[in-house]
């Protein structure tokens, strides 16, 4: 059983560029979660997407971030127009669907770097 | 806002010791989470809890929710150099499904 698959690994962008990271969830999983971590902060919660729809982005910055999970194809956590502030770990995780547990299952992460 | 605490932020031990992390809040989560996270790896579940009270042993490892449910401890026994890392505990507030992490106790095992 494959686990979340996330990638780039690691993605170096220079200010200005647009940053597009991709998260395939486990199989049977149709729930997908994005969080950041900044460099020696914890992680923080971004937003929240079922397929073709966004359940929660209460985390997510006003401008500039955008997070999608079409029908086919992953989810993708796009930022435009990055800045240096932006660099830190962006981890996607899913889960089964809505039941008491939500247990989350998390990917290795995209380390994004903005020179 | 909900806040988890936890603490000790750093904790350095020999092998062979008895640990306790601990997990604070003063908001009522309807489930939480514990994980263990390796440098440049992604956050591994551990266990989730959900009722108050409930305890949940994973081999050396026991896991205990409040009555309440807004705070949770993690307790290592005879630890090995292999539980070296960050724990993070993480829960999810009534209604929602965003986890809510701790800050982190960073675990190191002296052989």
């Amino acid at each position: 059983n494959a686990g979340v698959m996330q990638n780039p690994r690691h993605l170096v962008r220079r200010r200005g560029q647009e940053a597009r990271l991709r998260c395939s969830p486990m199989k049977g999983h149709s729930h997908v979660y994005w969080y950041r971590q900044l460099p020696e902060e914890g992680l923080k919660f971004m937003v929240y997407l079922q397929k073709e729809n966004i359940i929660d982005e209460s985390g997510m910055p006003k401008e500039r971030f955008s997070a999608e999970f079409p029908k086919e194809g992953p989810s993708i956590l796009r930022i435009q127009q990055v800045v240096r502030g932006d660099s830190a770990a962006y981890f996607c995780a899913s889960s089964p669907g809505a039941g008491a547990y939500n247990e989350q299952f998390f990917g290795p992460g995209t380390r994004l770097t903005v020179l | 806002t909900q806040l988890l605490e936890q603490s000790p932020q750093f904790l350095s031990i020999q092998e062979g010791e008895n640990l306790t992390v601990y997990c604070n809040s003063s908001s009522v989560f309807s489930s939480l989470q514990w994980y263990r996270q390796e440098p440049g790896e992604g956050p591994v579940l551990l266990v989730t809890v959900v009722t108050g009270g409930e305890v949940k042993k994973l081999k050396r490892l026991t896991f205990q929710f409040g009555d309440a449910r807004k705070d949770s401890s993690l307790h290592i026994t005879a630890a090995q150099t292999g539980d070296t890392g960050l724990y993070l505990c993480a829960g999810a507030g009534t209604g929602r499904r965003a986890l809510t992490f701790g800050s982190g106790t960073r675990l190191q095992v002296q052989p």
